[in-house]
């Protein structure tokens, strides 16, 4: 079975650029989530959805974020403009609800994004 | 306060030997999930193992257990026989409450584990 699968890999950009991140999700997977991990802030989530609709975005840095989800097998994280800051690890991930609380998170292999 | 701690930034074992991961939690939630997740050099974040706060018996997983301690709000992970494959970041996270799927994750700080010969 595919796993979660995000493009590109790796992604360098400048400052100014836009950028989109891609990620499909498990099929079947209702929800979808978007984190960053840096080595200052650790991992953190910026969205999620359910169901294609965003359910919480409070982790969303700025305005310059936005996230999109226009079917239940696609996602895009955009950054526009980019800055240097934004150089981080960008990771989907989606998830099944299951029986007795079990809801586990499977992530995709990440997006390293250079800001230069 | 640190909804996840995890006090060990780098570990070393032995290979074959069995090793311990720290991980304490806070919630004031009844309803959470405890997993953890091995993050290897490549990049990925793979999942190891889930223990729902309700569950009576430890979770284990092949050569991955879960030392749950409720009272004391301790998750450990115990590698039994290490591998050289497994040496790695390992982050324990923390889900709180139960809203049928919709509920993010918190992550420790991580611990990197290197397994020596």
């Amino acid at each position: 079975d595919a796993g979660v699968i995000q493009s590109p890999r790796h992604e360098v950009t400048e400052m100014g650029q836009e950028v989109t991140l891609r990620c499909k999700p498990i099929s079947g997977h209702d929800y979808l989530f978007w984190y960053r991990q840096t080595m200052m802030r650790g991992l953190e989530l910026l969205i999620y959805f359910n169901n294609n609709v965003p359910i919480d975005d409070s982790g969303m840095p700025e305005d310059r974020f936005s996230a999109k989800m226009p079917n239940a097998s696609f996602s895009t994280l955009k950054i526009q403009p980019s800055e240097p800051r934004d150089s981080a690890v960008y990771f989907c991930a989606s998830s099944l609800p299951g029986l007795a609380g079990t809801d586990t998170q499977y992530f995709g292999p990440g997006t390293r994004l250079t800001v230069l | 306060a640190q909804k996840i701690t995890q006090t060990q930034p780098g570990m070393f074992v032995q290979e074959k030997e069995a090793v311990t991961l720290d991980c304490t939690y806070d919630t004031s939630d009844p309803s959470y999930g405890l997993f953890w997740y091995k993050q290897p050099s490549s990049g990925e974040m793979i999942f190891l193992i889930y223990q729902g706060s309700y569950d009576q018996q430890n979770a284990t997983e092949g050569r991955y257990s879960l030392n749950f301690q409720k009272a004391r709000k301790s998750a450990n992970l115990v590698i039994s026989a290490s591998q050289l494959g497994d040496s790695a970041m390992y982050f324990c996270a923390m889900r709180e409450g139960w809203k049928g799927g919709g509920n993010k994750l918190t992550f420790g700080t991580g611990t990197q584990l290197k397994v020596e010969l």
